[in-house]
């Protein structure tokens, strides 16, 4: 079975600094990589994804991702944040050959922006 | 707005009782996700149906069911509640056409629901 870990619970950037959020995955073969964001009081919103290909993704809200086979990582970054980033976020992993009912969610990584 | 709408938005109940939580897709969307956030286990998949029929089922105990009626809208309901059942539970809901991964998720805004 595949898992996903967020290392970091809680992270706190300043206003217009660079993010990185960290992912790390556990699966034996190529993964299906997953960054969703859920701001205060909403549901979760997919960010980007990653089948193959290309390892730097490129979402919405000027998200990235790089898939690093390697480290078994898909860390999520983006060069600006702004204060509506302020959010939590959610890695999640899923085995091919199936669909979003076997997505496994990370326990998400919460974003502070400050002034 | 993501076009899923869940209701109530809020619910607190005691222990022992049963309640259901709705939720309407998004336009256009077949199948429907149910979700528990909790704080220490995160968001864990309970069950998902597609067009009316179930299709996969996650971390769902006994005491929940769910169905998906012919207008598409799905119930979850949740009966013998228990104080750990408090917890925050969306409903997703996805195109779905091939069961792949080509269907994002679009989340509802989820119901709070408190057991005392």
């Amino acid at each position: 079975a595949q898992s996903v870990t967020q290392p970091d619970i809680h992270i706190t950037v300043s206003e217009g600094a660079s993010l990185e959020l960290r992912c790390n995955y556990s699966y034996g073969a190529t993964p299906y990589l997953f960054w969703y964001v859920q701001s205060p009081g909403q549901g979760l919103q997919l960010l980007l994804k990653y089948f193959s290909g290309d390892t730097l993704v490129q979402g919405i809200k000027g998200f990235e991702a790089e898939f690093k086979r390697s480290q078994s990582s898909f860390n999520l970054r983006k060069p600006s944040v702004h204060w509506s980033d302020a959010a939590e976020y959610f890695c999640a992993v899923g085995p091919g050959g199936f669909g979003n009912e076997k997505l496994t969610f990370g326990t998400g990584t919460r974003l502070t922006i400050i002034p | 707005d993501s076009g899923v709408t869940q209701t109530p938005k809020h619910l607190i109940t005691a222990t022992g009782q049963r309640v259901t939580l709705r939720c309407s897709p998004r336009s256009g969307d077949l199948s429907v996700y149910w979700y528990q956030q909790s704080l220490d286990q995160g968001l864990q998949f309970l069950i998902q149906y597609y067009n009316g029929e179930e299709r996969a089922k996650g971390n769902i105990l006994e005491r929940f069911s769910a169905q998906q009626f012919p207008d598409l809208h799905s119930e979850l309901n949740l009966s013998s509640l228990e104080l750990g059942d408090s917890a925050l539970y969306f409903c997703a809901s996805s195109v779905d056409t091939d069961s792949s991964y080509n269907s994002p998720l679009h989340f509802g805004n989820g119901t709070r629901l408190t057991v005392t």
